[in-house]
């Protein structure tokens, strides 16, 4: 069954540094997205990205992230200053037809030091 | 904001149903998702509801009224592997992409 795939699986980083997380989502999916989920609270909407431009973003996602489809297959999410309340699980997400069963990946756990 | 509630947790024995409730107040509504996540996974999409009425999928169901704001999800013959987190998430509008997430509810099944 196709995965969406997520690089690395576990990330420490220190306060201030920009981290970038990699995503392989389905290859024939069209909406990409990303969500996060802090310890013990609800996954929480950041980006929606389709036809290679943002289409949604939360509050959450402010001028600290940014998204980017460098390739025809890879989706990356970048913090530029890690602050410590971005220590998360962070998951990637595809569809082919919007936000009908998405298939998330295993997910990126990012811990800020 | 949107607001999703859900029972923190629930327990239920090996082999019986349980009835996992999910209420919403949204600006909109167009449709309403139910996911499984096992702890440390990603959730896996169980269903989707955008009209009344019950859906039935195998040993799961989920029931959707749109003019009560509320959904359960109906789990059988309840298995030790259907131990898991379960996310209610609504979708607020046509045409969005995002889904607003609940906290989840915590199932234990218990022999």
């Amino acid at each position: 069954e196709p995965e969406v795939t997520q690089t690395p699986s576990h990330q420490v980083t220190q306060m201030g540094q920009e981290v970038i997380l990699r995503c392989v989502p389905i290859s024939n999916h069209l909406y990409f997205y990303w969500y996060r989920q802090i310890l013990g609270q609800k996954v929480e909407f950041l980006v929606s990205f389709y036809n290679n431009e943002i289409s949604e973003k939360s509050e959450i996602f402010d001028d600290q992230f940014s998204v980017e489809r460098p390739d025809g297959s890879n989706f990356t999410l970048k913090i530029r200053s890690t602050k410590l309340e971005d220590s998360a699980m962070y998951f990637c997400a595809s569809s082919d037809i919007g936000p009908y069963g998405y298939t998330f990946g295993s997910g990126t756990r990012l811990t800020v030091v | 904001g949107q607001n999703i509630d859900q029972p923190t947790e629930m327990t239920a024995t090996e082999g019986a149903i349980v009835q996992i409730n999910c209420t919403y107040q949204t600006s909109g509504f167009n449709g309403l998702f139910w996911y499984q996540q096992h702890a440390g996974e990603a959730p896996t999409f169980l269903s989707y509801n955008v009209l009344d009425g019950l859906e039935e999928k195998g040993r799961f169901s989920s029931f959707l009224s749109r003019s009560k704001g509320y959904s359960y999800l109906l789990l059988k013959e309840l298995q030790m592997k259907d131990s898991a987190s379960y996310l209610c998430a609504v979708r607020d509008r046509d045409g969005a992409n995002n889904l607003f997430f609940g906290t989840g509810t915590r199932l234990t099944v218990i022999p």
